[in-house]
């Protein structure tokens, strides 16, 4: 398997600008994690699938920030508008799930994302 | 709170010597236990992972980590550092109760190999 996939990895964009960014989960895998990781606030779970469903969007930081899932094989993150501070390196998980038993994600190379 | 601590953010090791890498969590019962290694520009790699049975962990690259339930501890060990293990590790945590495989990371480690 080719493991999980994230389009572009490097992303520059001006404030204000619409930024997505893409995943291709792993085949097989029915859960789907959206991380974001700064060196002030370090890696956070910003939102989680399961079967293509959002099940926990509490990280989200704000109403710019939206996702999508809208097959088993593709999920975006969408930032609308985009802020300096949201410049960070954002990574795409996804994982199973064995006899009601949660297995271990595996992480996409991530999208670095400098918003000036 | 439930939480995972890395009381090192910086750890410099010469080629060679042993090391370990603390991790602490805070939760009310034992969750699953992780470390990830992420090396620069790179996503997080998996090392090992404890969900039950024996407490010593083998995982890639020569790496162990030990559960202690009593000291709510999960250290990553490797007897013999590669200048290649230079890299930033991540202790992190998913609750049993939730059974959601959220996972909640520590601050993580940075490793220097010196030669």
């Amino acid at each position: 398997d080719a493991g999980v996939i994230q389009s572009p990895r490097h992303e520059v964009t001006e404030m204000g600008q619409e930024v997505t960014l893409r995943c291709k989960p792993i085949s097989g895998h029915d859960y789907l994690f959206w991380y974001r990781q700064t060196m002030m606030r370090g890696l956070e779970l910003l939102i989680y699938f399961n079967n293509n469903v959002p099940i926990d969007d509490s990280g989200m930081p704000e109403d710019r920030f939206s996702a999508k899932m809208p097959n088993a094989s593709f999920s975006t993150l969408k930032i609308q508008p985009s802020e300096p501070r949201d410049s960070a390196v954002y990574f795409c998980a996804s994982s199973s799930r064995l006899a009601g038993v949660q297995e271990t994600q595996y992480f996409g190379p991530g999208t670095r994302l400098l918003v000036l | 709170a439930q939480s995972v601590t890395q009381p090192d953010i910086h750890i410099t090791v010469s080629e060679g010597a042993s090391l370990e890498l603390r991790c602490n969590y805070s939760y009310g019962a034992t969750p699953y236990l992780f470390w990830y290694v992420q090396s620069p520009g790179q996503g997080l790699q998996l090392l090992l992972k404890y969900f039950s049975g024996d407490t010593l962990v083998q995982g890639i690259k020569g790496f162990e980590a030990e559960f202690k339930r009593s000291q709510s501890s999960f250290n990553l060990r490797k007897p013999s550092v590669h200048w290649s293990d230079a890299a930033e590790y991540f202790c992190a945590v998913a609750p049993r109760s939730s059974n959601t495989g959220k996972l909640i990371f520590g601050q993580g480690t940075t490793l220097q190999v010196k030669p």
